[in-house]
């Protein structure tokens, strides 16, 4: 069974502050590693693809990180802004698998103004 | 672009009935998946579909069958409804062989309640 976690479950952070949360997923067999953003009664929205080891990605102020020799990654977001919240996912999928996405189960990130 | 909707957006259900749910993938895609959230977890990878095929499939009993049309959109359908399929569920669209790094496009899902 593949186990893909991430921590916190849940962040709560002043407008202004920078936080980050992990996702540790299995070393072995790695393909890709996808971060999502979902706010409440929208659609997941695609953040990152990432593939290769050391990959660092950006877009405005969230950035991620990946390691898969130890399975991980790290979202940052610099300047938490209340538009900010919502729940981070993170999807790891294998390399034997067409299309199946293994999630987390998310972390939500609360930013009070 | 009108990017993937799925209908209906909610639907309540009685345990033993048979539910369809429907999805249109993003403009240019081909491949269809279809995922379970349950309150408080992840989403869970029900199958995916290509060139009207079943490709994959996740851990999910033989009630849960689908079906993709010539024209790429696809349906859901789960029989004799119990409790426990209660959820939301989401579908994604792709485009490629599935192989590659593509990105999975989510509509905003279905939520189902079986009562």
């Amino acid at each position: 069974i593949l186990n893909v976690e991430q921590s916190p479950q849940s962040l709560h952070v002043q407008e202004g502050d920078s936080t980050n949360f992990t996702c540790s997923f299995p070393s072995s067999n790695f393909y890709a590693l996808h971060w999502y953003r979902w706010e409440t009664a929208k659609s997941p929205e695609a953040l990152f693809v990432m593939t290769l080891n050391g990959d660092e990605k950006k877009k405005g102020r969230i950035s991620a990180t990946l390691n898969t020799k130890e399975g991980y990654s790290y979202l940052y977001i610099k300047g938490s802004q209340p538009e900010d919240s919502a729940t981070y996912l993170c999807a790891f999928k294998g390399g034997t698998s067409y299309g199946k996405l293994t999630f987390g189960q998310g972390t939500i990130l609360t930013v009070h103004p | 672009d009108a990017g993937v909707t799925q209908s209906p957006t909610h639907l309540i259900k009685t345990r033993g009935q048979q539910v369809t749910l429907r999805c249109s993938p993003k403009s240019g895609h081909d491949t269809v998946s279809w995922y379970q959230q349950a309150l408080g977890q992840g989403p869970q990878f029900i199958f995916q579909y290509y060139e009207e095929e079943e490709r994959q499939r996740g851990n999910f009993p033989d009630r849960f069958s689908g079906h993709q049309f010539p024209n790429y959109s696809s349906e859901l359908n789960v029989n004799a409804l119990l409790l426990g399929d209660s959820a939301l569920y989401l579908c994604a669209s792709s485009s490629g062989t599935g192989l590659s790094q593509e990105t999975q496009y989510f509509g905003p899902g279905t939520r189902l309640l079986v009562l």
